[in-house]
C-alpha cells in the first residue's frame, strides 16, 4: 500500500534559520506529491505540490522537488520565520484518488 | 466560495450520546473526505466519497460510526453511542476533477474542523 514517512518532529530554529523536513515515500504506480501547513485551530492548508518527477513545487520561499530515484519530497526554506511556526504535513495521492498522510513534523521558530 | 463549512467548531458531550458532525463541501467539487486527527495515531482517513457514493469506509473504526452524503452539498458523520477515545478533531476535506486533469493531481481542500470532546 501508500505510505509517507516523515522526519521526527518536533523541530526548533532561530528566525531565519535554514529549515529542512524530509519526507520518503511508498506508492504503487507514480504518485502526486503535496505539502500541507496547519496553523494552530485551524484545518489542513495546501503549501505546495508536484504532480511528475523532477516537479518543484514552490510557495510562500518555500520549495520542495519530486525525486523519483529516491521516493523523496523534501520541503526547504532558506530563511524562516517565526510566521511559519505550524505543523507540515507531506502526502501524496495516487489514481486511486485517496490522499495518504505523514504522521506531520511541528516546526517552532523562535525569534 | 466559502470554503469547506464544518459545524459546530467544538463539541463536549457525554459518553453513550448520539454525536452527528456536518460538512458542506466547496460546490462543484465531487469527492469528500472524512479524517480524525489525535495526537496519538496523527491524522487518519476515516471514509470517503465521490458523486455522493462511499468509495472506501475501510478507516472507519467501528459500528459505532457512520456517515452519509444525501446529496452534493451535505454529508454528515454520525458516532452512536460516543466513547471518550472518540475525542479528536474531525476534519472534512472536499476536491474536484480538474478539467485536463487526473483526479490525483488535486488537491483537498480542508474544513476548520470540530474538536470533539467525550467524557
Amino acid at each position: 500500500g501508500n505510505s509517507v514517512t516523515q522526519m521526527e518532529g518536533p523541530v526548533t530554529l532561530s528566525e531565519e534559520a535554514f529549515l529542512t523536513i524530509n519526507c520518503t515515500y511508498t506508492a504503487t504506480g507514480y504518485p502526486s506529491l503535496f505539502w500541507y501547513v496547519q496553523y494552530p485551530g485551524e484545518g489542513l492548508q495546501l503549501l505546495l505540490k508536484a504532480t511528475k518527477a523532477d516537479d518543484k513545487g514552490s510557495n510562500k520561499g518555500f520549495e520542495a522537488t519530486y525525486r523519483k530515484e529516491t521516493t523523496s519530497f523534501h520541503l526547504e526554506k532558506g530563511s524562516v520565520q517565526v510566521s511559519d511556526s505550524a505543523v507540515y504535513f507531506c502526502a501524496l495521492r495516487t489514481s486511486g484518488s485517496r490522499l495518504t498522510f505523514g504522521e506531520g513534523t511541528q516546526l517552532t521558530v523562535n525569534p | 466560495d466559502a470554503g469547506v463549512i464544518q459545524s459546530p467548531r467544538h463539541e463536549v458531550t457525554e459518553m453513550g450520546q448520539e454525536v452527528t458532525l456536518r460538512c458542506k463541501p466547496i460546490s462543484g467539487h465531487d469527492y469528500l473526505f472524512w479524517y480524525r486527527q489525535t495526537m496519538m495515531r496523527g491524522l487518519e482517513l476515516l471514509i470517503y466519497f465521490n458523486n455522493n457514493v462511499p468509495i472506501d469506509d475501510s478507516g472507519m473504526p467501528e459500528d459505532r460510526f457512520s456517515a452519509k452524503m444525501p446529496n452534493a452539498s451535505f454529508s454528515t458523520l454520525k458516532i452512536q453511542p460516543s466513547e471518550p477515545r472518540d475525542s479528536a478533531v474531525y476534519f472534512c476535506a472536499s476536491s474536484s476533477r480538474d478539467r485536463g486533469l487526473a483526479v490525483m493531481n488535486t488537491e483537498a481542500f480542508f474544513g476548520q474542523g470540530t474538536r470533539l470532546t467525550v467524557v
